[in-house]
């Protein structure tokens, strides 16, 4: 089975500046995929970035990016200028390339306030 | 569609009361998901469609919940004599591909159905 852990509840920033959401996972598998997923209050989930575990290179998506560490498992999120719109609950979650790949794990998520 | 409908966005049921929610997906998208997310916590999955054949319906907590996709379009989560356990929000999601992983393929979720049993 595989976990997600995200450690920090609430994390906010200042508008324009950068701020790093922790991140890590466990399991078997050899191959997957890793996403950050955004749920403003309207509760629709939006993907943000993915990773796929075999990829060396870190993703990125305009002012979002993301640091995987595979012998860590870890897979840390940074958003650079935030803005007010990127306030929302941020939720990391992990899929398995086998079996179907048909369940998400998802983490408890983490909540992002972007101040002025 | 333009993006993935569900309905009621919110639903208040008195416990024993039976409830259905329904996912209507992004037009021609083969796989359907439904994701039960308790307050505070990150989604569950409960079941996958592929057209209108269930695959998996592992994440099913018991035997009162109960989803069907009989066209392979519109699918209905129905959970009978409802618990109080049951409240929830209840995301429905829809991808293109057969698989979810599938870098060409990823999933569209909807606004979700509030339910709170009373």
């Amino acid at each position: 089975a595989q976990t997600v852990t995200q450690s920090q509840p609430e994390m906010s920033v200042q508008e324009a500046e950068t701020v790093t959401l922790s991140c890590t996972y466990d399991t078997s598998e050899s191959n997957y995929y890793l996403f950050w997923y955004k749920q403003p209050p309207s509760r629709q989930m939006i993907l943000v970035i993915r990773q796929e575990a075999y990829k060396q290179q870190n993703a990125t998506e305009n002012r979002f990016s993301v640091n995987f560490q595979k012998a860590a498992k870890s897979f840390s999120l940074k958003i650079s200028d935030s803005q007010l719109g990127d306030t929302a609950m941020y939720f990391c979650a992990f899929i398995p390339f086998t079996g179907g790949g048909n369940k998400l794990t998802f983490g408890t998520g983490t909540q992002l306030k972007v101040e002025l | 569609g333009a993006g993935v409908s569900q309905s009621p966005r919110y639903k208040v049921a008195k416990r024993g009361q039976d409830v259905a929610l329904r996912c209507d997906p992004i037009s021609g998208h083969v796989s359907l998901f439904w994701y039960q997310q308790a307050l505070g916590q990150g989604p569950e999955f409960l079941t996958y469609f592929q057209n209108e054949a269930q695959l998996d319906k592992s994440g099913l907590p018991s035997d009162r919940f109960f989803a069907e996709r009989p066209e392979g379009s519109v699918s209905t989560l129905k959970i009978q004599r409802t618990q109080q356990e049951d409240s929830a929000v209840y995301l429905c999601a829809s991808s293109y591909g057969a698989h979810q992983s599938s870098y060409n393929s990823p999933l569209h979720f909807g606004n979700g159905t509030r339910l709170t049993v009373t």
